[in-house]
């Protein structure tokens, strides 16, 4: 089966500049994650959906950020204005449920730059 | 606080030996953990789970233990390789919450 597919690989901007992550996850999953990882640290939860609904978004810095997933399977999420302290990776993941009987499947990320 | 320990210096080993990495945690009641591997530049790659009713859980060459008593879990990997290198996370659910909360990961070394 095809992974999860991010894009783009690499972004690089300047602060106060728009920027958008797309991910594509694998065919069937209906449960999608976003997290962030920052240098040296483990992923960080931003936002989950189940289908095309957000059901925790608790983490994400809603100010700035905000996501979708219409018809319940690609996914944007978006940082406007990007700040400094937004570089990291982004990474997507995707399950065919929840619980224990479902792993995440993730993306090789977006990696964010801001200069 | 809720905690997720893993050891944040890297673990440098011999080819053929055993790693044995831990993972901590505290106020937690998770029903299961899970370790990931991840290379750099790449997404996390799922490996084991084993769930809080279970001590011990085998893959191929990967072992890992799960202690709800000392809020530990332990992932070892026998016969370690040169391409065993890579970042484990440990990663569990918040009792119920179907969300895993990642460790920061240990660094595997393992010289030929």
């Amino acid at each position: 089966e095809a992974g999860v597919v991010q894009s783009p690989r690499y972004k690089i901007i300047e602060k106060k500049q728009p920027v958008a992550f797309w991910c594509n996850p694998i065919s069937g999953h209906n449960t999608l994650y976003w997290y962030r990882q920052n240098l040296g640290q483990g992923p960080e939860l931003l936002i989950r959906y189940e289908n095309e609904e957000a059901v925790d978004d608790s983490q994400l810095p809603k100010d700035r950020f905000s996501a979708e997933r219409l018809k319940g399977v690609d996914s944007t999420l978006k940082i406007q204005p990007a700040e400094l302290g937004d570089s990291a990776v982004y990474l997507c993941a995707s399950s065919g449920g929840t619980g224990d009987n479902s792993p995440l499947h993730f993306g090789n990320g977006t990696r964010l730059t801001v200069t | 606080s809720q905690k997720i320990e893993q050891n944040s210096e890297a673990l440098n080993i011999q080819e053929g030996k055993t790693a044995t990495l831990t993972c901590n945690y505290t106020n937690y009641s998770p029903a299961y953990l899970q370790w990931y591997r991840q290379d750099p530049g790449r997404g996390p790659v799922f490996l084991l789970l084993i769930r809080e009713n279970e001590k011990e859980k085998r893959k191929e060459r990967l072992k890992v233990t799960f202690d709800t008593t000392l809020k530990q879990s332990l992932f070892h990997i026998t016969a370690s390789q040169p391409a065993d290198s890579a970042t484990y996370l440990c990663a569990l659910d918040s009792g119920g919450s179907y969300i895993p909360t990642f460790g920061r990961g240990t660094s595997l070394i393992v010289h030929p």
